[in-house]
Formats: structure tokens, C-alpha cells, sequence
């Protein structure tokens, strides 16, 4: 079976420039996460979702990101305008679990923001 | 200039030795917890869990032990091979109630190099 996938691997863009960041799930399962990995932060949740709603953004930085779920095999991470400091690996993860446990992370997207 | 960043900590090993590698959680109400390991380039990928009803779990050359007295959780890798080196990550989630989402909450992760 396919695991998550993310697309693009690797983004590299200039400041003020929109940045779309796309997820697959595995099939299935009803959560999806958004992460984001620095070596200053380490792993942080953005955002949850749960049956293509969105139930805990607090980990969401401010109002220039943004993420949908259109349907139960299509997340979207948005960031406009980018910043420099986006630059990060931004990782997609399902669940299949009740409380979201055993999540399966994808590749990840690395971004540059210049 | 020099970059500021989280400082893992670091082990070592030979091909063929065990290799235990530690985590301290300080939430007392987390009841699941879960091991990871990322590879360079990789996303994490799931090892093994444990509910906190178990103080103990075996999967595949892994074991993953709970001790809830003193908040310690560790992970043992049975004969430890170059492809396990990695970044390790525990984390912890507990049941919030309600939406019953537990929300995972990472430590920083250790380095494992395992020496051929």
C-alpha cells in the first residue's frame, strides 16, 4: 500500500511568493496531521484534522498559513506571503486511530524561503 | 555566525551491541506513548507503542519499557545494525476527553550511530 504522500519534495522560493504544500493520506484513515521541523523547534502539530474537518489549529503561526480538506484524500498547507523564517520540512501524517495515535508520517516537503 | 539549534543527545554503538535509548516525560496524565525513528532526508516512521496500562512491549528486535512511577520511558534495539542509525523521537499524547483527540507532544529525539 502507498503511505502518504506529499508533494512537492523540495520548494524553493523567494519572500512575499505564495507556497502550496500538498498531502495524500493513506487510505482510510480519518486524521491528518501537518507538521513542521526545525532544528531550532524540533516537531510541532500545526493542525488536525478529523474526517476532513478541522478540529485543533493552534498550532498554526499566524494568518499567512492556512490548510484545507476538501475531501478525505486531499490536504492542502498554504503559506502566503512567505517568510524566510518558514524555511522548515513540513511533514503530513494519518492516522487510522480513534484519538489519532500511530500516526504515519509522508516524506516531507522541504521548503527555502530566500 | 553560529547556529542556535536543539542539542540531541548523542549515542554511540558497535554492530551487533544493544542499544537503549531514553526519554522522560513530565505530563503525568499521558496514557500512550509512542517511538519513532527518522532516518536523514526521511519522514519519522512508527517503531512501537505502548498504552500506559503496560509497562512493557516487544515488537521486532525493539522493547519499549514504561515506567510511570518515575515518568520514564525507554526504547531497546536488540543487536543493533548500521541501518538503525537514526534520529529517535519518543513522544506522548493523553486522552483530552470529549473529541477524544490526544494530541502528540515530541521530545527532541536522540541520535543512535551504530559503528560497523
Amino acid at each position: 500500500d502507498a503511505g502518504v504522500i506529499q508533494s512537492p519534495r523540495h520548494e524553493v522560493t523567494e519572500m512575499g511568493q505564495e507556497v502550496t504544500l500538498r498531502c495524500k493520506p493513506i487510505s482510510g484513515h480519518n486524521s491528518l496531521f501537518w507538521y513542521r521541523q526545525t532544528m531550532m523547534r524540533g516537531l510541532e502539530l500545526l493542525i488536525y484534522f478529523n474526517n476532513n474537518v478541522p478540529i485543533d489549529d493552534s498550532g498554526m503561526p499566524e494568518d499567512r498559513f492556512s490548510a484545507k480538506m476538501p475531501n478525505a484524500s486531499f490536504s492542502t498547507l498554504k503559506i502566503q506571503p512567505s517568510e524566510p523564517r518558514d524555511s522548515a520540512v513540513y511533514f503530513c501524517a494519518s492516522s487510522s486511530r480513534p484519538r489519532g495515535e500511530t500516526q504515519y508520517f509522508g516524506p516531507g516537503t522541504r521548503l527555502l524561503v530566500l | 555566525g553560529e547556529s542556535v539549534g536543539l542539542h540531541l543527545p548523542t549515542l554511540s554503538v558497535q554492530e551487533g551491541d544493544n542499544s537503549i535509548i531514553n526519554c522522560a516525560y513530565s505530563n503525568s496524565a499521558s496514557d500512550y506513548f509512542i517511538w519513532y525513528k527518522q532516518e536523514s532526508g526521511k519522514g519519522p516512521q512508527f517503531i512501537i507503542d505502548i498504552r500506559s496500562n503496560m509497562d512493557k512491549r516487544q515488537g521486532q528486535r525493539v522493547t519499549v519499557l514504561l515506567n510511570k512511577t518515575v515518568k520514564h520511558l525507554s526504547l531497546q534495539i536488540a543487536a543493533t545494525q548500521p541501518g538503525d542509525s537514526a534520529v529517535y523521537f519518543c513522544a506522548e499524547s493523553r486522552n483530552a476527553g470529549g473529541t477524544s483527540y490526544g494530541k502528540l507532544t515530541f521530545g527532541q529525539g536522540t541520535i543512535l550511530t551504530v559503528h560497523p
